[in-house]
């Protein structure tokens, strides 16, 4: 079965602190995205990638094929970015348009 | 910036009754998407479709679920006899393909009592 396992659950920090958030995922994906979801419920994408590296700012997001692992991370930690980070994976293959979703990390960043 | 949006952003139903769920989707996009989050929950998929057609569905979208494009650029979930355990966020997204990143409305927090 395909599944999306995330962790930390939870993550308190310190305002400047760099933050890691892992993702492991089964094998025969096609893309694995990072996505943020802000307290109100609303769904933003911040990398979809399926080799190497992405950096956006302060936010950057790296993928081992091999060991079937993902990782994002925030440098300079902010308390507003504070939010549900989530990771999610397209299977390839017949049938595999939806993403499988983790359970998310929730960040809390402190000033 | 082209977005998705979604109506109506909040939506409270009897038991039974049916809801039709709204989206437009950003417009040159091809794929769209369905999604539910139960409160507490992670977020799963229901149902994608492309080319006037369903292209997947989740066991979850079962007969009770529907999904229409009607006039070219709304994209509609409708739910014919809802239930208790329908009470969810439904989020529609949509994608220019199947390997490009796919683009969230805010999510329709529906409550059935």
């Amino acid at each position: 079965k395909n599944e999306v396992e995330q962790s930390p659950q939870n993550l308190t920090a310190q305002e400047g602190e760099f933050i890691t958030i892992n993702c492991s995922y089964s094998v025969g994906i096609s893309a694995l995205h990072w996505l943020q979801q802000h307290p109100g419920g609303g769904i933003v994408s911040l990398f979809m990638l399926s080799s190497g590296k992405k950096k956006h700012g302060r936010l950057i997001a790296t993928i081992n094929i091999q060991e079937k692992h993902s990782s994002l991370h925030i440098t300079a930690s902010h308390p507003r970015d504070s939010a549900v980070y989530i990771c999610a994976a397209r299977y390839s293959g017949g049938g595999a348009d939806g993403l499988t979703f983790g359970k998310g990390t929730h960040l809390i960043i402190q000033p | 910036e082209p977005e998705v949006t979604q109506t109506p952003s909040h939506q409270v139903t009897q038991m039974g009754q049916e809801v039709i769920l709204r989206c437009v989707p950003i417009s040159n996009h091809l794929y769209f998407y369905w999604y539910r989050q139960i409160l507490g929950q992670k977020v799963e998929f229901l149902v994608s479709f492309y080319n006037n057609e369903i292209s997947e569905k989740s066991e979850i979208f079962d007969d009770q679920f529907s999904v229409e494009r009607p006039d070219g650029s709304n994209f509609t979930l409708k739910i014919r006899s809802t239930k208790l355990e329908d009470s969810a966020m439904y989020f529609c997204a949509s994608s220019m393909s199947l390997a490009e990143t796919q683009y969230f409305g805010p999510g329709t927090r529906l409550l059935v009592l």
